[in-house]
């Protein structure tokens, strides 16, 4: 069955940087984007970008543009998404999510919690 | 970007009553990028909804998608004691991909 499973909580400094994966199983890696979203305490979702499975293009929320970076490791069905800059406010649980075959996003990881303090 | 609000922001109702969510988007959506999660504490969202209307694998039939353009709807004609959570609903057409804020469905 598919599974997105995520890497464990993080707590960084202010100015640091995170790197989160999402290991990927049981489905055609390449044949799907894979998305970042994003959920501080208490507020809405927020999409940050996402990569395409097969040819490892981006595309990136303008919000976080120049901060995120997404990358795939197609050997190991991997998906990072690495966050710099680091400020209070990116205190959130960070899921990854997976394209489906008809639309919406129809597998998710369990969450990465990263809190940022100094 | 497209923004999405969603209206009531609290919906208190019983088990057994029918449950009407709505979503109105700042701009118009293509339909078949219109999605709706439930998700419960401590958990990821779950997709129920796609193309507006159409139920994901293993969605009950009691929810139920509709509407077009800027306004769209989530109907749960039964609630069930596992439906009290909250919802969002989500545009994919254009990018940033957008969520709506929540309906949070709890019980009266």
């Amino acid at each position: 069955q598919v599974q997105l499973v995520q890497s464990g909580a993080e707590v960084k400094k202010p100015g640091a940087s995170v790197k989160v994966s999402c290991k990927t199983s049981g489905y055609s890696f390449t044949r799907y984007p894979i998305q970042w979203v994003r959920q501080a305490p208490g507020q809405r979702l927020e999409w940050m970008g996402w990569i395409n499975g097969g040819n490892g293009k981006t595309l990136y929320s303008q919000k976080f543009q120049g901060r995120v970076t997404i990358t795939r490791d197609t050997s190991a069905n991997i998906v990072y998404m690495e966050l710099s800059s680091l400020i209070s406010e990116d205190l959130a649980v960070y899921y990854c999510a997976k394209y489906g075959d008809y639309g919406g996003y129809d597998y998710w990881g369990q969450g990465t919690l990263v809190t940022v303090s100094s | 970007e497209n923004v999405l609000t969603q209206s009531p922001g609290t919906l208190s109702l019983s088990p057994g009553e029918r449950a009407t969510l709505s979503c109105r988007a700042s701009q118009s959506v293509n339909s078949h990028y219109l999605a709706w999660y439930q998700q419960k504490p401590g958990q990821a969202p779950r997709l129920l909804i796609y193309g507006a209307s159409s139920r994901a694998t293993g969605v009950p039939d009691r929810f139920s998608g509709g509407g077009s353009g800027t306004d769209f709807t989530l109907t749960i004609s039964r609630l069930e004691p596992e439906d009290f959570a909250v919802y969002y609903c989500h545009q994919y057409a254009t990018s940033p991909a957008t969520f709506g804020p929540g309906t949070k469905v709890e019980i009266k």
